[in-house]
């Protein structure tokens, strides 16, 4: 079936750099698409999403880019913090869908 | 306050118990989930209700029922518990307006079952 899958499921990262957490979907359909952050003993929150109608979103601290091309999904975190050390998740749901499916997540690790 | 609040925190039984965990929201909601967070963090939908509809009800035992008794409520309930049942339970909700799934979900802090 489709589905949502990161690239690496760890990645550690200086304090001050910037991160970077990669997404590969597989639904062609899929057309919107959403990060979430988790840490530990909480549940999920929202960080930011985009819709296929777009290539590029910008947050606070965090942008998000979206290549329809090779259905490929990246979360940038600029400056890394500790608290920024969270399981990251993406998301995706296309029009047919009414859920959101979920990958398995990556672990960040900021550094001293 | 919590916008979406899950209760009990911690829940801890053994295995052929019947168990619930409530959800609430006060975010207005016209929709609401239950997820499975498994060991490795691997979050998979289980139901999903608008307006006291299901309308999401993937493959899952039945020994799981969900009940909402108004759109700001829905509680997960547990029938002969299983050792395999042991996982994080999330509540989500989202605003429900928007077709399909690609709507912002807002989720709770989680249930962490475990079945002795």
């Amino acid at each position: 079936g489709e589905s949502v899958g990161l690239h690496l499921p760890t990645l550690s990262v200086q304090e001050g750099d910037n991160s970077i957490i990669n997404c590969a979907y597989s639904n062609s359909a899929s057309d919107y698409f959403i990060w979430y952050k988790q840490e530990s003993g909480k549940g999920p929150q929202f960080i930011i999403d985009i819709r296929s109608n777009m290539d590029k979103r910008q947050g606070q601290r965090v942008t998000v880019l979206l290549n329809k091309t090779v259905k490929h999904l990246s979360l940038q975190i600029a400056a890394t913090q500790p608290g920024d050390s969270a399981v990251y998740f993406c998301a995706e749901s296309s029009g047919s869908a009414r859920q959101l499916t979920f990958g398995s997540g990556t672990q960040l690790t900021v550094l001293p | 306050d919590t916008a979406v609040s899950q209760t009990p925190k911690y829940l801890v039984t053994q295995m052929g118990n019947d168990k619930s965990i409530k959800c609430e929201q006060n975010l207005g909601h016209d929709t609401m989930y239950w997820y499975k967070q498994d060991s490795k963090k691997f979050l998979k939908i289980m139901f999903s209700y608008n307006n006291k509809e299901l309308i999401i009800n993937e493959t899952v035992p039945n020994r799981f029922s969900p009940k909402s008794p108004d759109k700001a409520h829905l509680n997960l309930h547990i029938n002969s518990l299983e050792l395999g049942d042991s996982a994080v339970y999330f509540c989500a909700s989202s605003q429900g307006g928007v077709a399909g799934g690609r709507e912002t979900q807002y989720f709770g802090p989680g249930t962490r079952l475990l079945v002795l």
